[in-house]
């Protein structure tokens, strides 16, 4: 079965400091998809990126940054000079097809609290 | 674009009773996921619907049903509620695809159960 883990619980760190979630996933499918969610205080999880396992190239945006490493079937998240506005509670997803549908399978949480 | 919409945003029930929980997808969007989201715990899937039919359900009891309309709006129904039903139920739209489409979330509806 698909299995997402995200090992830190809780981050917190002091605004400007660079961090980095760590997401590690499992699947016996040779194609998938991962994702990043960012879900802040008001509940509504918010799309940050989508990656392919073919694409392993590493991708930024902006302050956000995303190591995809296959062969440790590893998912990073990084955020460069972090700001108040970036505390929330972050999720990473491995796609499954279930029975026709697409189901998304989620970690834990990490949740990361950037004080000023 | 209006992103997707739930409603309603909270709801208290007691144990037994039923609920019924609205989403609305993307405009454009034809498939509608539903998750269920216990507080310090990632969401988990319960089922989703493409053209009006549910296909894919997680591990979730029979209690648990949806439908979904011609607008391709859904409704959540739980029967029998238990104490173990509250939780943050989330909806997500998506364009219909090989697996592959990104699923976009709607804020949630808050459900306490008493």
């Amino acid at each position: 079965a698909q299995k997402v883990t995200q090992a830190q619980t809780e981050i917190s760190v002091v605004e400007k400091e660079d961090v980095t979630l760590d997401c590690v996933y499992e699947t016996r499918d040779t194609t998938y998809y991962l994702f990043w969610y960012k879900q802040p205080p008001s509940g509504e999880l918010v799309f940050l990126i989508r990656r392919n396992s073919f694409d392993e190239q590493n991708e930024i945006s902006g302050r956000y940054s995303w190591n995809f490493q296959k062969s440790t079937s590893s998912f990073n998240f990084t955020i460069t000079a972090s700001q108040v506005v970036d505390s929330a509670v972050y999720f990473c997803a491995l796609s499954e097809v279930l029975q026709g549908a697409q189901k998304l399978v989620f970690g834990q949480g990490t949740r990361l609290t950037i004080n000023p | 674009d209006a992103g997707v919409t739930q409603s309603p945003t909270h709801l208290i029930k007691t144990r037994g009773q039923q609920v019924t929980l609205r989403c609305s997808p993307i405009s454009g969007h034809k498939s509608v996921s539903w998750y269920q989201q216990v507080l310090g715990q990632g969401p988990q899937f319960i089922f989703q619907y493409y053209e009006k039919e549910e296909r894919g359900r997680g591990n979730f009891p029979d209690r648990f049903s949806a439908r979904q309309f011609p607008n391709y709006s859904s409704e959540l129904n739980v029967n029998a509620l238990l104490l173990g039903d509250s939780a943050l139920y989330l909806c997500a739209s998506s364009l219909p695809g090989t697996g592959e489409e990104t699923q976009y979330f709607g804020p949630g509806t808050r459900l306490l159960v008493l």
